[in-house]
């Protein structure tokens, strides 16, 4: 069974920052694209980073360059999201998926106040 | 980055009755490899996507056979031939031909 598990998220202060991570299990990690999707409340779906299989090449929206890095571990089948900077616009349930769309976790969310 | 727009925005549908979503890109969506790399996806209240077609017009496993996708280029559709009350949710279209991927603004249906 396919699982992707998100964790990290939380209520964090404008300017603030966090790590997001993903463990996967039952498929071949090392050899699929991944991304990291967001979905602000209310609204519709936003992929933020994707990373190569190697990590080789990332891209990442315009509205997160430079605040946000994607990286991932093949060793440990996990996926990350450093998030610097944060701003009342990043609050949103923070989804780990295949970049394709075939997986999806269940989303973390992550909530930017003072 | 690819633009992706979607119509209609709001699609309240009869039961029984088909329905069809719209999806353009703004540029062709067609890789260097030959492949479209088109997906549709569904999201039901309170859940995570779920992905009903890639590359166009594949259906993924458990998929309803009353969904289809279709089209070329930068025009695609979504059609579902009989629509059921579980089907009730927001499409979203999405590419990934070119990086960063993106999606469609989602389509609602329900039902009338």
């Amino acid at each position: 069974e396919v699982q992707l598990v998100e964790s990290g998220g939380g209520l964090v202060q404008p300017g603030g920052s966090l790590r997001l991570s993903c463990a996967t299990s039952g498929f071949t990690f090392s050899s699929h694209y991944m991304s990291w999707v967001r979905q602000a409340p209310g609204k519709g779906l936003e992929c933020v980073a994707n990373i190569k299989p190697d990590g080789s090449q990332k891209s990442y929206v315009d509205s997160v360059k430079g605040r946000f890095t994607i990286s991932r571990d093949n060793s440990k089948n996990s996926l990350y999201l450093q998030m610097n900077s944060l701003r009342a616009e990043d609050a949103a349930v923070y989804y780990c998926a295949e970049t394709g769309g075939g997986y999806w976790g269940q989303g973390t969310l992550v909530a930017v106040t003072s | 980055d690819v633009v992706m727009t979607q119509s209609p925005l709001s699609l309240p549908v009869t039961l029984g009755q088909p329905a069809s979503i719209s999806c353009r890109s703004s540029q062709s969506l067609v890789s260097s490899d030959g492949n479209t790399y088109l997906s549709w996806f569904q999201q039901r209240p309170g859940q995570s996507p779920r992905r009903l077609i890639y590359k166009v017009s594949n259906r993924d496993s458990g998929v309803p056979d009353r969904f289809s996708g279709s089209g070329s280029g930068a025009d695609f559709t979504l059609k579902i031939s009989r629509v059921e009350a579980e089907d009730v949710g927001v499409y979203y279209c999405m590419q990934h031909t070119h990086w960063p991927v993106t999606f469609g603004p989602g389509t609602k249906v329900d039902i009338k």
